[in-house]
């Protein structure tokens, strides 16, 4: 079974903090993806990955930055975090032409 | 401009009491349509694909059906343990692996 692990299931950070969510996937995938989750607004991409150290910007990158040193890991990072970044985040992976596998998500509050 | 528009937004069902949950589509053109189940806390949990008109995957109680707008996930004789949100979500044949989802349908199976 694919496993894909989120760092943490919640996460409460202030207004201006440098705030880090962490990836992890056991099966080898070339793709990565970061999604956040909001009521009525769906699943939004913000940054995804196609092989180690390549990132694109999804719809929704302004605020985000990402970083992937390893196949396994990819990182989604928060500059200076602000309430509005408050969230569900998901972490999915794939092969290609394969479908996507998520963690369970890290629920994020920004005071 | 690529779009996915799920309907009900909610369905409320008695247990036994099949039903259709709607996935409308416009995109350029598609690669794959994909069905996900997702419990409250959790991450959505992989479930079909679907590549061209005419398919039809089966999964226990769930059936997906694909048409040149749109998919239905048909739920038949449901149970309470049926209850979740179910996203669709579409790629399409730009050669990226981007997905867009749908805002989902909330289920319920009442006992």
């Amino acid at each position: 079974d694919v496993k894909v692990t989120q760092s943490s299931r919640y996460l409460v950070k202030r207004t201006g903090e440098k705030v880090f969510l962490e990836c992890v996937q056991d099966m080898d995938h070339e793709n990565m993806f970061w999604y956040r989750q909001d009521p009525g607004l769906g699943l939004r991409l913000i940054y995804f990955s196609y092989d180690v150290k390549m990132k694109e910007k999804g719809d929704i990158p302004e605020g985000y930055s990402v970083s992937r040193e390893k196949k396994e890991r990819f990182s989604l990072i928060l500059e200076s975090a602000s309430t509005n970044q408050t969230s569900m985040y998901l972490c999915a992976s794939s092969s290609p032409d394969q479908p996507q596998h998520f963690g369970d998500g890290t629920r994020l509050s920004i005071l | 401009e690529d779009q996915v528009t799920q309907s009900p937004e909610a369905l409320r069902l008695q247990e036994g009491e099949s039903s259709s949950l709607n996935c409308s589509y416009t995109v350029s053109g598609l690669r794959g349509l994909f069905w996900y189940r997702q419990d409250p806390g959790k991450g959505p949990e992989f479930l079909f694909t679907l590549y061209s008109a005419g398919e039809e995957k089966e999964k226990e109680r769930l059936k997906a059906t694909l048409t040149k707008k749109e998919s239905f996930l048909h739920i038949t004789a449901p149970k309470p343990e049926d209850s979740a949100t179910y996203l669709c979500a579409v790629s399409h044949t730009s050669g990226t692996y981007k997905y867009i989802f749908g805002t989902g349908t909330r289920l319920k199976v009442l006992a």
